[in-house]
């Protein structure tokens, strides 16, 4: 039962550089986010998409873009690096038919950039 | 739009005592879900509990109740009994159906118990 999964847990980056985040989910969920949690902020959402093909704007979508070309994945990718980014991001998956029903987040990406 | 607020930082509890941690919400659709997550030292995100907009009831779940009060845009969580291993921090989150489904969390609230 691995649920949601983020690669890699870790990553160092030099400013300007760039690189995709992988969230991976089994549950069959239509839903799913990106977030960012930064120390006093709480989570804030980065992107997020209600289905396969399909993404929007969260709260602080700059300096990323997203895809979900298939179902269970979905992509955050950095283009230039900017030390602001350093973050623990999240990526989290629910299903919409029930509202009661939970996000299911992955463990988590801790990225620094230097 | 969408806002959770959090306005507790952080919370001290003596173990075996009741705390409560509070939420204020704001949303102009009528049909919603609060969520409360908690996240301990290690990171990861575990759900605690759920409350509708058109429950009835307060939601429980073990030692976890939510103290919803409609009117006031409130939804406080309640940890009866507090143990060592609740030290974490908590997050409430909300999602609405005019909100295209999103989950916005609240700023957290650190909570610590005390032996």
């Amino acid at each position: 039962n691995a649920g949601v999964t983020q690669t890699p847990k870790f990553r160092v980056l030099k400013t300007g550089q760039s690189m995709t985040l992988l969230c991976a989910q089994d549950m069959n969920h239509e839903y799913m986010y990106w977030y960012r949690q930064d120390p006093g902020m709480g989570l804030r959402l980065i992107h997020y998409s209600v289905g396969e093909g399909t993404t929007a704007k969260g709260e602080v979508p700059d300096g990323y873009n997203v895809s979900r070309l298939k179902k269970q994945n979905f992509l955050l990718g950095l283009e230039s690096a900017a030390p602001s980014q350093t973050s623990v991001y999240f990526c989290a998956s629910s299903a919409p038919d029930r509202k009661n029903t939970e996000a299911f987040f992955g463990q988590g990406t801790r990225l620094t950039v230097v | 739009a969408q806002k959770i607020t959090q306005t507790q930082p952080g919370m001290f509890v003596q173990e075996k005592e009741a705390v409560t941690l509070d939420c204020t919400y704001d949303t102009s659709d009528p049909s919603y879900g609060l969520f409360w997550y908690k996240q301990p030292s290690s990171g990861e995100m575990i759900f605690l509990i759920y409350q509708g907009s058109y429950d009835q009831q307060n939601a429980t779940e073990g030692r976890y109740s939510l103290n919803f009060q409609k009117a006031r845009k409130s939804a406080n969580l309640v940890i009866s009994a507090s143990q060592l291993g609740d030290s974490a921090m908590y997050f409430c989150a909300m999602r609405a159906a005019g909100g295209y489904q999103k989950v916005t969390f609240g700023t957290g609230t650190k909570l610590q118990v005390i032996p």
